[in-house]
């Protein structure tokens, strides 16, 4: 059975950081591509980010709202992805979902975690 | 603003057809595959369709996928109570060089 289960939302601060994982099972992790994909709440999904596998060269790709502020990573050996986000801002404030799959679409998701910025 | 447009409501009684459309550009949809998700409140999406017009395992064949141009179309037929949920349409827009949602849809079945 395939589970995608995020953690290390939170509350925090406008300018604070927080990072998230998302460890992965049932599945071969090092061959997908790994995504970020929030919800603020009462709106719709916005991707965030995404890295390619190490074998389509591991490259990053990001949303232009979170372009230099935010950074993806993955540790195949782990199973598990990383959102490290900095200098948040209150629009960052939403649902944080992993998502990935073997078709060209997000055919898993976790169940979210939630990240509130506020002072 | 989302890239890509879709209406913010339908409606259609139960047992009728409805269609959810998702229009883009050259650089999304023109260019690219299309996906559905379907969404009940307080829980992650669920993958409905997947290159434009297939249908993961364990998807009805009610769900129905097609693109045609700039353009991406979900048909649900036999419309059930259980259908209410929002619906996204999702593709890669190579202008961008990012993942693209639809605003989404919230369908309402009377």
């Amino acid at each position: 059975e395939v589970q995608l289960v995020e953690s290390g939302g939170g509350l925090v601060k406008p300018g604070g950081s927080l990072r998230l994982s998302c460890a992965a099972s049932g599945f071969i992790f090092s061959n997908v591509w790994m995504h970020w994909v929030r919800q603020s709440p009462g709106r719709g999904l916005e991707w965030v980010a995404r890295i390619k596998s190490k074998t389509a060269g591991g490259a990053t790709d990001y949303a232009a709202p979170v372009k230099g502020r935010f950074s993806i990573s993955r540790d195949d050996s782990r199973n598990t992805q990383y959102l490290q986000m900095d200098s948040l801002k209150a629009e960052d404030t939403a649902l944080y979902y992993c998502a990935t799959g073997e078709l060209r679409a997000y055919q898993w998701w976790g169940q979210g975690t939630l990240v509130t910025v506020s002072s | 603003q989302s890239v890509l447009t879709q209406p913010p409501s339908v409606s259609a009684a139960p047992g009728q057809k409805v269609t959810i459309s998702c229009s883009g550009s050259t650089s999304n949809i023109g260019n690219d595959y299309v996906s559905w998700y379907q969404q009940f409140p307080g829980t992650a999406p669920k993958l409905l369709i997947y290159d434009n017009n297939k249908r993961p395992s364990g998807i009805p064949d009610r769900f129905c996928g097609s693109k045609s141009g700039t353009s991406a179309t979900l048909d649900i037929t036999g419309l059930q109570t259980g259908d209410e949920a929002d619906y996204y349409c999702e593709t890669w827009d190579i202008t961008l060089s990012a993942v693209v949602f639809g605003g989404g849809t919230r369908l309402t079945v009377l």
